[in-house]
């Protein structure tokens, strides 16, 4: 199994400022991702993080808004940028190694926007 | 269409009760399905994969009717601890990676 943290576990912001969200893995897997759950709704996909190159994104999520980096096969962040109120949400790093393994969570990054 | 679709419940059911969720998926070409369990402000974990023969373990048994697109989860003698939120995960095709979350059914158990 695989433990992943995650930092900050929660944060405050101002409107217009930028958070970067770290995500950790105890042990090198093969996929990381990123995900956001709202209040009362499932996971959505943000992005696959790829270690030494640029992040796939999924429909609706751009990097400007979202720059992912990936530097080695434990570690991950996501930032979210020019945050605005509906930016407030839940951010889950999540981490499979190989196709059929389970995919883990980290316990998210509660992040509210003012 | 939504890709998962479940009932998002709740479900209040009595302690010892056995309760069933159903979950259906619109992508036939899913290949790899499974039910996740979240409690409240944690993340999600892994509950159980889901085989095309079914599947049990413990209290817990998990069918998938590829034909009709869905998934159940039956949960026998339920206890207290059981009362989380149940996700209905699929993979979107085949090779694809990438897993697909239903809304969840938020199950109470009472005492």
């Amino acid at each position: 199994s695989a433990v992943i943290s995650q930092k900050p576990s929660r944060d405050i912001c101002q409107r217009g400022t930028s958070l970067t969200i770290q995500c950790q893995v105890d042990s090198q897997v093969t996929m990381m991702f990123w995900y956001r759950q709202q209040p009362g709704q499932s996971l959505t996909l943000i992005a696959t993080a790829n270690q030494g190159s640029e992040a796939t994104y999924e429909s609706g999520f751009v990097i400007d808004k979202f720059p992912i980096s990936r530097p080695n096969l434990t570690f991950s962040t996501l930032t979210v940028s020019n945050m605005s109120p509906e930016d407030s949400s839940i951010y889950l790093c999540s981490a499979r190694s190989g196709g059929a393994g389970e995919q883990f969570f980290g316990p998210g990054t509660r992040l509210t926007v003012l | 269409r939504k890709e998962v679709e479940q009932d998002p419940g709740p479900f209040n059911v009595p302690e010892g009760a056995t309760v069933a969720f159903n979950c259906t998926y619109s992508n036939s070409a899913s290949q790899s399905f499974f039910w996740y369990r979240q409690d409240c402000r944690k993340e999600p974990k892994l509950l159980m994969s889901v085989y095309s023969s079914g599947n049990e373990d413990g209290r817990f048994t998990a069918q998938l009717n590829r034909a009709s697109q869905y998934i159940s989860l039956l949960i026998r003698d339920s206890k207290l601890s059981d009362s989380a939120t149940y996700l209905c995960v699929v993979n979107r095709s085949i090779g694809n990676e990438k897993l697909t979350f239903g809304t969840g059914t938020r199950l109470t158990i009472i005492p």
